[in-house]
């Protein structure tokens, strides 16, 4: 089976930086996407990592270690607008992608 | 370029009625899943197709709930004798592609449809 752990609530400060980890236990894994959504939207595609390192997207980076079975969301410049919740997905094998419980981030000023 | 779309937004649904969700993917995109989201809770899979091929329906309960996407139209995802614990978002996200790997990483979600059955 496939399973992934995140934090469920991470709270952080307006211009701060802040990280949302994810473990995984996957067999057959390929790589992690991170998905963004907003109280009562639809779930937005952020970032996706099939090779061990840092992507980098403007504000939001995302990094894989496949020898420890772990990844990251790394938000800069926090922005109240960055309240939401933040999903890990997992892909493998010739499974559909499995997304993990979501960290809910909320940003104070 | 039209996102995915899906109606109706808001279901409201009297236990043993049907509910009949669509979703129509982004133009260009062949590949249709159909997710199910509970309050504070992540999205379950429930069932991936292509044009008029049912490839994953592992997520899928085996009675009440069927899924389909024929050559011309929406995919539908129809719910038979609803109970109160079909009560959820259902979200649909469309890829425009999949390797055998399998489903695409990056996937395109609809606004959801929120089921409600009384």
């Amino acid at each position: 089976g496939q399973s992934l752990e995140q934090p469920s609530e991470v709270t952080a400060v307006e211009g701060a930086i802040v990280q949302i980890n994810c473990t995984y236990q996957t067999s057959g894994f390929y790589g992690l996407s991170w998905y963004q959504q907003h109280d009562g939207g639809a779930p937005t595609f952020l970032s996706y990592n099939g090779l061990d390192g840092l992507e980098e997207t403007g504000r939001f980076s995302s990094f894989l270690s496949r020898s420890d079975s772990y990844g990251y969301l790394l938000l800069q410049e926090l922005q109240m607008k960055d309240s939401a919740s933040y999903f890990c997905a997992s892909r493998s094998g010739n499974t559909p992608l499995v997304f993990g419980k979501g960290t809910r981030l909320s940003v104070i000023a | 370029n039209a996102g995915v779309m899906q109606n109706p937004r808001h279901l409201v649904r009297r236990r043993g009625q049907e509910a009949r969700l669509r979703c129509s993917p982004m133009k260009g995109h062949s590949h249709v899943y159909w997710y199910r989201q509970l309050p504070e809770e992540g999205l379950k899979f429930m069932v991936y197709l292509q044009k008029e091929n049912i490839i994953d329906e592992s997520g899928m309960p085996k009675e009440r709930f069927s899924a389909e996407f024929p050559k011309e139209g929406p995919s539908i995802l129809r719910i038979q004798q609803v109970v109160r614990g079909d009560s959820a978002a259902y979200f649909c996200a469309s890829s425009p592609w999949a390797n055998q790997q399998g489903s695409g990483y990056e996937q395109y979600f609809g606004p959801g449809t929120r089921l409600t059955v009384t």
